[in-house]
């Protein structure tokens, strides 16, 4: 399996708090991503990092922010929670040099309720 | 709108059959992924792929490119194999992912 850790495993908070997620990896690969997952959804991406400092947006981007000043770990912040952000929350690591064409490997996941 | 559409989205088989997914996509990719997410949560990677065709034991995946289309067959399909299988697209540094298709095998 790839060094990759999320905490919390689990998390309740209510509305209008702010709350970060943490990804940890242990494999020093370049691309770091985080995504959502809901019912009737695919996976959809909110932020990725392609290396230290350098991030860009995703698809469902607003209300989140990322940051990543090493290597290894890449953060998730929800400035002021909603409860349209109760989901389930993965990061994924791929290889680096290649891009998208890499296999990614996945967290084991963060569930997120906001009430 | 999808960049990625699997069908079907639920699938139950009876232990033995050979079961298909299908997954077709409306960008121009570098690769195609498909991923397990097994019941409690997991995701992990069965195949990458962008051309022809690749074999890990029960489990074949095709991909056609001219027609944007690929297929994940499990052949002889067990109760183990239960499980959502989703469909990822890469395209320049981000993914594309299907909405998954619930696979249940009775025994």
């Amino acid at each position: 399996d790839a060094g990759i850790t999320q905490s919390p495993r689990h998390k309740v908070t209510e509305t209008g708090t702010p709350v970060t997620l943490r990804c940890h990896q242990t494999e020093n690969h370049r691309y770091m991503y985080w995504y959502r997952q809901d019912p009737g959804h695919g996976l959809r991406l909110i932020h990725y990092s392609y290396g230290v400092k350098d991030t860009d947006k995703g698809e469902v981007s607003d209300g989140y922010s990322v940051s990543r000043s090493k290597t290894e770990d890449f953060l998730l912040t929800l400035e002021s929670a909603t409860s349209s952000q109760t989901s389930v929350y993965f990061c994924a690591i791929s290889q680096p040099g290649q891009g998208a064409q890499n296999i990614q490997y996945f967290g084991a996941g963060t569930r997120l309720s906001v009430l | 709108k999808n960049e990625v559409e699997q069908s079907p989205q639920n699938l139950t088989a009876q232990e033995g059959e050979f079961i298909t997914i299908n997954c077709s996509y409306s960008v121009g990719i570098s690769a195609l992924h498909w991923l397990q997410q097994h019941p409690g949560g997991g995701i992990v990677s069965l195949f990458m792929l962008s051309s022809g065709k690749k074999k890990h034991g029960r489990l074949i995946a095709t991909i056609n490119i001219q027609e944007k289309h690929s297929s994940l067959h499990i052949t002889a399909s067990h109760p183990r194999d239960s499980a959502v299988y989703i469909c990822a697209v890469g395209a320049g540094n981000q993914f594309y992912f299907g909405t998954g298709t619930s696979l249940t095998v009775i025994p």
